[in-house]
């Protein structure tokens, strides 16, 4: 079946720096790929719908010169957290799709990150 | 394609009793559904998927049942196991200018007492 593939699975980084989480699609073209955020115990947040080749949408309150998204190919996808903050520290999710009526959506396995 | 970060429902059960997840929807105009299960620290699976022609699909040890009239979907989970505990999250897609956009529920916790 279709795999997503993301990297890296836990990251710890310091107050200020910046973060590149990426996110494949391993055997399937997907034209559109999602990143969400989740807090514990709480559903999936979404920050931004990311189509290849064009700027992704961004969700209302998230910041698009924080989270950065870049979608430069149909297998890949990633999201910069720059100058990370300790309040920046979440589980980020990416997804994936072909796009397609009726096409399922298939998920990374999520990226632990926390800022010191 | 938004959700809101809400704290989710518990649905308890003992290990062998049968499972009843309930999503409603939002959008009449979605067609296709999924049902995903997100255990602890990974990202959501796939477990079963119906289009909005059909109103019952079942796969090994669960049938997702859709009813548009009320916009509801629903999960069952046959002899419910320690190993289904985990957060189960409908997803609704509809066209949305050009693209084909998932839209989750809430989610629900499950957990299965041995």
């Amino acid at each position: 079946g279709a795999v997503v593939s993301q990297h890296p699975s836990w990251v710890i980084c310091k107050s200020g720096t910046s973060v590149k989480i990426e996110c494949r699609s391993l055997d399937f073209q997907a034209t559109t790929m999602f990143w969400y955020r989740q807090f514990p115990k709480q559903s999936l947040m979404l920050m931004a719908t990311s189509n290849e080749g064009s700027k992704a949408t961004y969700e209302q309150g998230v910041e698009k010169d924080k989270f950065l998204i870049n979608h430069a190919s149909l297998t890949l996808s990633t999201l910069t957290v720059t100058s990370a903050h300790p309040e920046d520290s979440s589980f980020y999710i990416c997804s994936a799709t072909t796009g397609l009526s009726n096409s399922p959506l298939h998920f990374g396995n999520g990226t632990r990150l926390t800022v010191t | 394609g938004e959700s809101v970060g809400l704290h989710l429902p518990t649905l308890s059960v003992q290990e062998g009793d049968n499972s009843i997840i309930n999503c409603a929807y939002s959008n009449s105009a979605s067609d296709y559904f999924i049902w995903y299960k997100q255990e602890s620290g990974k990202g959501p699976q796939f477990i079963i998927d119906i289009r909005s022609n059909m109103d019952k699909r079942q796969g090994q040890r669960v049938t997702v049942l859709l009813n548009k009239t009320v916009k509801h979907l629903s999960l069952q989970i046959a002899a419910t196991q320690p190993g289904d505990s985990a957060v189960y999250f409908c997803a609704e897609f509809s066209q949305s200018g050009g693209s084909y956009i998932p839209t989750f529920g809430r989610g629900t916790s499950l957990i299965v007492h041995p």
